[in-house]
């Protein structure tokens, strides 16, 4: 069963601080990874997707990729109220898989004022 | 504006009645998905299109069908062998299905047992 691991959290930082949310998933043929942000009662929203190891920076975002230990992390810099939401890692399992998507069970951030 | 449709956004059902939700995307994608949401957990797909007139079982297909008879269209039924409906259906789409392509989300459908 191929799955795609998230500390479920709350994880709660002080605005202005920089959160750090993270991914394990169990599929090395994993190609390419996302992260959604969920506000509560809403559908997720895209917000970085990142294919090659190292860092990928938009905006006050980044995400990090390490293939070989498996692991993808989102970085939110300058945290924000507005920030505080569930974010979803999921991992695509490539054009003969569907491309379909596995989701981790999410982070629930809370940036406090 | 471009976007995907999903209506209606609560939607209640009997017990032994069949529901079906409506997904629409006028984004000229060529891939769509069903995925269902309970309360606290990740989404786990329901069924998926990659072409019109084709689609595939997800991981929780049991109690669930779908047609795939226009681009633009992936209506869900959710019929009577589903015992635990209540959820949040979110349906997606993406240009291709090879793995540089991100899926964009409707709004969500929630269902509940009356």
């Amino acid at each position: 069963q191929k799955e795609v691991e998230q500390n479920s959290g709350p994880l709660s930082v002080p605005e202005g601080a920089i959160a750090s949310l993270n991914c394990t998933y169990s599929d090395r043929g994993s190609q390419s990874f996302f992260w959604y942000r969920q506000y509560s009662g809403k559908s997720p929203e895209l917000i970085m997707f990142i294919y090659s190891n190292g860092d990928k920076e938009d905006g006050r975002f980044t995400a990090q990729l390490n293939k070989a230990s498996q692991y993808v992390s989102l970085l939110i810099r300058d945290s924000q109220p507005s920030d505080s939401a569930t974010y979803l890692c999921a991992v695509n399992q490539g054009y003969n898989q569907g491309g379909k998507l596995i989701f981790g069970q999410g982070t629930e951030l809370s940036v406090k004022p | 504006d471009g976007g995907i449709t999903q209506s209606p956004k609560y939607l209640f059902r009997k017990e032994g009645q069949n529901v079906t939700l409506s997904c629409e995307q006028n984004l000229n994608h060529d891939a769509m998905y069903w995925y269902r949401q309970d309360p606290g957990q990740g989404l786990r797909l329901i069924y998926y299109s990659q072409i019109v007139n084709d689609f595939q079982k997800g991981d929780i297909a049991e109690g669930y069908s779908v047609s795939r008879e226009k681009k633009e269209s992936f209506p869900l039924t959710v019929t009577s062998a589903q015992k635990n409906p209540t959820a949040f259906y979110l349906c997606a789409s993406s240009m291709r299905t090879d793995h540089n392509q991100p899926q964009h989300f409707g709004d969500g459908t929630r269902l509940s047992i009356l």
